[in-house]
């Protein structure tokens, strides 16, 4: 199993420009999430979804937007790239229900580093 | 708002020495405690602590968890070079986010 695979692994942006990381799973997982990770900050979530067609906002959503239109797909979207956004993005994965084995437990894509310029 | 603290934010230490790493948490009805290593790349999984006093092991790691003063502890016995990464605690409440403290950057020096 490929696990959680995220799309490009790195990317540079001119300030302004818009982008979107593609995040895939293969484990059937029903809860997926976004985190960004700064130095000395460690992983804030930006957005997560708990199912096909559903989104919310986690500790740091402003300036970017998601969508989860298939259930092994998450997209993170960046509409007007802003040098506050380089950062090391990581998509990750989790099963939904309760008392079933590794539910809770967020299986990480192995990140994708963006840079603003 | 859920919040997750770890300490210390970083240690140098001596292969073979035992370290000892804390995490306290304050979550809203709270379900679980994990903890991640992360080298270069993604979070590796760890543990996950649901009930207080039980002790998981893997090898020379292992953690409790104290639901009474909210936190829990990650022992490194025997510690190895290669046991050098990012030691990250997570906590989940009763929502599905997972809320990571800044993590724990270990050295383990030859």
């Amino acid at each position: 199993n490929a696990g959680v695979t995220q799309t490009p692994k790195f990317r540079v942006l001119k300030t302004g420009q818009s982008m979107t990381l593609l995040c895939a799973q293969d484990m059937n997982h029903e809860y997926m999430y976004w985190y960004r990770q700064d130095p000395g900050m460690g992983l804030r979530l930006i957005h997560y979804s708990v199912g096909e067609g559903t989104t919310a906002k986690g500790e740091v959503p402003d300036g970017y937007n998601v969508s989860r239109l298939k259930k092994q797909n998450f997209l993170l979207g960046l509409e007007s790239a802003a040098p506050s956004q380089t950062s090391v993005y990581f998509c990750a994965s989790s099963r939904r229900r309760e008392g079933v084995t590794g539910a809770n437990v967020l299986t990480f894509g192995a990140g994708s580093r963006l840079t603003v310029l | 708002e859920d919040k997750v603290v770890q300490s210390p934010l970083s240690l140098v230490v001596h292969e073979g020495d035992t370290v000892t790493l804390n995490c306290s948490y304050e979550v809203t009805n709270f379900r679980s405690l994990l903890w991640y290593k992360q080298e270069k790349k993604a979070p590796t999984f760890l543990f996950m602590l649901t009930s207080s006093g039980i002790e998981k092991k893997s090898g020379r790691l292992s953690s409790i968890l104290d639901k009474k003063e909210l936190f829990s502890i990650l022992n490194i016995t025997a510690t190895q070079t290669g046991d050098s990464a990012v030691y990250l605690c997570a906590s989940r409440g009763s929502n599905y986010k997972l809320t990571f403290g800044k993590g724990t950057l270990l050295t383990v020096n030859p």
